[in-house]
Order: C-alpha cells, then structure tokens, then sequence
C-alpha cells in the first residue's frame, strides 16, 4: 500500500523559509517512472502545482516560483523535503505532497496518490 | 488565471448525467499531453478519477469517463449521486511554461 505523509510547521512568519518534509511508503524513488511531487492549495482556490523529483534525481520546478523552491530526496530513501524560501501571506495554504507516476515521457505521468495534506498559514 | 479553462460550477439532478470540460492550449492539451482528472472531496485530499484521457484507476466507478479531442478534454459522470458532490480538476502538462498545470476546477452541485 502506498502512503505518503507531510509534516512541518503549521505557521510560519514573513520572510521565513518553510521547510516540508515528505515521508512516503510503499514505493521506492529509486524505480524508474517513480516520482515525488508537491501541490499547494489556498483556501478555496485551485491546486497550484509546485516541484517535482524523479527517480534519477532531476528536479523540476514551477517556473514561477522557481528562485524560491528547492525539492531534494532525504539521506533517508524514503522522505523528500520542500523548502520554500520568503514566505508570505499569499502562500498560505494546504501543501500536498503525491506520487506521480505513469508511463512514457514523465510529462505524461499523473498523480496517482496523495497525502493527507498539511495547512501552512504565513 | 490557468492555461486549462474549466466551467466554475455546474449542476445536476440525481441520476443526471453531467459533462465537465477543460479546455486548453497549443502548448499542452494540442501539443499531445495527456489530461488527467481528479476529484477532491470537501476538507480532503484529491483523487484520482481519469488518467491518460480515457482512464479509469481500478475502484473509480464506470459512472465516470474521459474523452478528448485536439485543444479540450471532458469528464463524463452518469447516474449522478448525491456522494459525487465534489470539485473536479483537470490536469495536463504545458510546454511553455515547462510543468505540470491544473485546471481552475469545477464545483458540481447535486440537486
């Protein structure tokens, strides 16, 4: 069974740098199409995608938001941490973290379980 | 304001059937990307309803379906129930903003 589960604060300050922890099971990031990746959600508006992490390690980021994110695997196989750096309010929101996973092209792959969420209010 | 346009809120009585649609772009949907749907239940996580287009995850009821054509996608759910009271999203990937895009989602509303 796959699980995933994100911890972190649930409040930060302006200008801080959040930092999430992903902690997932059930998968290994080391198989070849499989991928973490980390959603956001302000109160009562649409997902927003945010970084990705494949299996090689490669990242990709919204570009965006992409001076301010970093996505990286833990020394522990299994946790994947999202840093996010000058928060501000407009960041408050429910961060999700997911695997996303397919076949093909990783472009292709969709998000096919997901974490219970986590509420970050700046 | 996202590059997959979806209607903000559509309605059905149950038993209906109801058809959501997104609507894209050159640069993900017409460049050949796949889409994906998802539903998110109230004060919970998104699942996954339709990946590939056309794709139903095992335990997603048959009620629900995907199809596209060039530039727009649509989920398709029949026999509408009360429990599928739910905002749904459509995802695909962009090719000129380099990621992965949701739609704006869609809130159904079972009369």
């Amino acid at each position: 069974q796959v699980t995933l589960r994100e911890t972190g604060p649930a409040l930060v300050r302006p200008t801080q740098t959040l930092t999430l922890t992903c902690s997932f099971s059930g998968f290994s990031l080391k198989t070849t199409t499989m991928c973490v990746t980390w959603v956001r959600q302000p109160p009562g508006k649409a997902l927003e995608w945010l970084a990705l992490i494949d299996w090689d390690g490669d990242t990709y980021y919204n570009t965006s938001l992409k001076t301010r994110l970093t996505i990286s695997q833990d020394t522990s196989e299994n946790q994947v941490v999202l840093k996010m750096t000058n928060m501000d309010p407009a960041d408050t929101a429910t961060y999700y973290c997911a695997r996303i996973t397919g076949r093909g092209v990783i472009m292709f792959y969709s998000i096919d379980v997901w974490g219970p969420g986590i509420t970050v209010t700046v | 304001q996202s590059v997959l346009t979806q209607p903000p809120s559509m309605s059905g009585a149950p038993g209906q059937r109801v058809t959501i649609s997104c609507t894209g772009s050159s640069s993900n949907l017409g460049a050949g990307f796949p889409v994906h749907w998802y539903q998110q239940l109230p004060g919970t996580a998104p699942k996954l309803l339709i990946h590939g287009d056309t794709i139903r995850p095992s335990g997603v009821p048959d009620r629900f379906s995907g199809s596209r054509s060039a530039t727009s996608a649509s989920l398709a759910i029949a026999g509408l129930q009360a429990e599928d009271e739910a905002h749904y999203y459509c995802q695909s990937y962009d090719s000129s903003l380099s990621g992965w895009v949701f739609g704006e989602g869609t809130i159904l509303t079972v009369l």
